[in-house]
């Protein structure tokens, strides 16, 4: 059964602290696994996808990476601002011919502390 | 482009009552998605389309929800008659297969059902 499961389920941090947020997942075939921030009454947006040949994937203070061996993902969050403060949601896609499955994780829900 | 836009933005009926929810996905979009988010479920798949087709509607609750999509430029959820289980917020998504499928998502209709 193809799953993704987050952890932590939720994190407080100070202000400038780095954190780090985990995704792990049984999907196949693997398409692609994207992180995707959910502030508060907004739907998510996407902050970077990772391919199965990718490691690392920076986007500001944002780093993902992908061990596609493990099937593992995590999210790095450097000098954490109060903006920060969100749900983190992992989703992977599977595809198959021309449609595509989506699987959401239960999301991590961050908050930051000044 | 203005972005996915979802109408209304809130909507407080009373038990029994039919429900429309609307969308407009970003033009150009081939993929469009319909999700129910309650703090207790998270993110929940609800129907997706391509090219105006439904391909997956196996995350629609019961026989009381129905999706259409008439054309590209636009899209319903219809409840009826709704319960106040169905309170939840409702995430319009589009997609298109040349962007990795990254889902834009509207800002989300708040449906309160008393």
């Amino acid at each position: 059964k193809n799953q993704v499961e987050q952890s932590p389920q939720s994190l407080i941090i100070l202000e400038g602290k780095n954190c780090t947020l985990q995704c792990n997942y049984t999907v196949s075939p693997f398409s692609n696994l994207r992180w995707y921030k959910q502030d508060t009454g907004r739907g998510p947006v996407s902050l970077t996808i990772m391919t199965f040949s990718e490691n690392t994937k920076s986007n500001g203070r944002y780093t993902a990476t992908l061990d596609a061996d493990t099937k593992q993902s995590s999210l790095h969050i450097t000098a954490s601002q109060l903006s920060d403060s969100a749900s983190y949601i992992c989703v992977v896609s599977a595809t198959r011919d021309s449609n595509y499955q989506l699987i959401w994780g239960a999301g991590t829900k961050l908050i930051i502390k000044p | 482009d203005a972005g996915v836009i979802q109408s209304p933005r809130h909507e407080v009926t009373e038990m029994g009552q039919e429900v429309t929810l609307r969308c407009k996905p970003i033009s150009g979009h081939d993929y469009l998605f319909w999700y129910r988010q309650t703090m207790m479920r998270g993110l929940e798949l609800l129907i997706y389309f391509n090219n105006n087709v439904p391909i997956d509607d196996s995350g629609m609750p019961e026989d009381r929800f129905s999706a259409k999509m008439p054309n590209a430029s636009f899209s319903t959820l219809k409840i009826q008659p709704s319960e106040p289980r169905d309170s939840a917020v409702y995430f319009c998504a589009s997609s298109a297969r040349t962007s990795g499928n990254e889902q834009f998502f509207g800002p989300g209709t708040r449906l309160t059902v008393l």
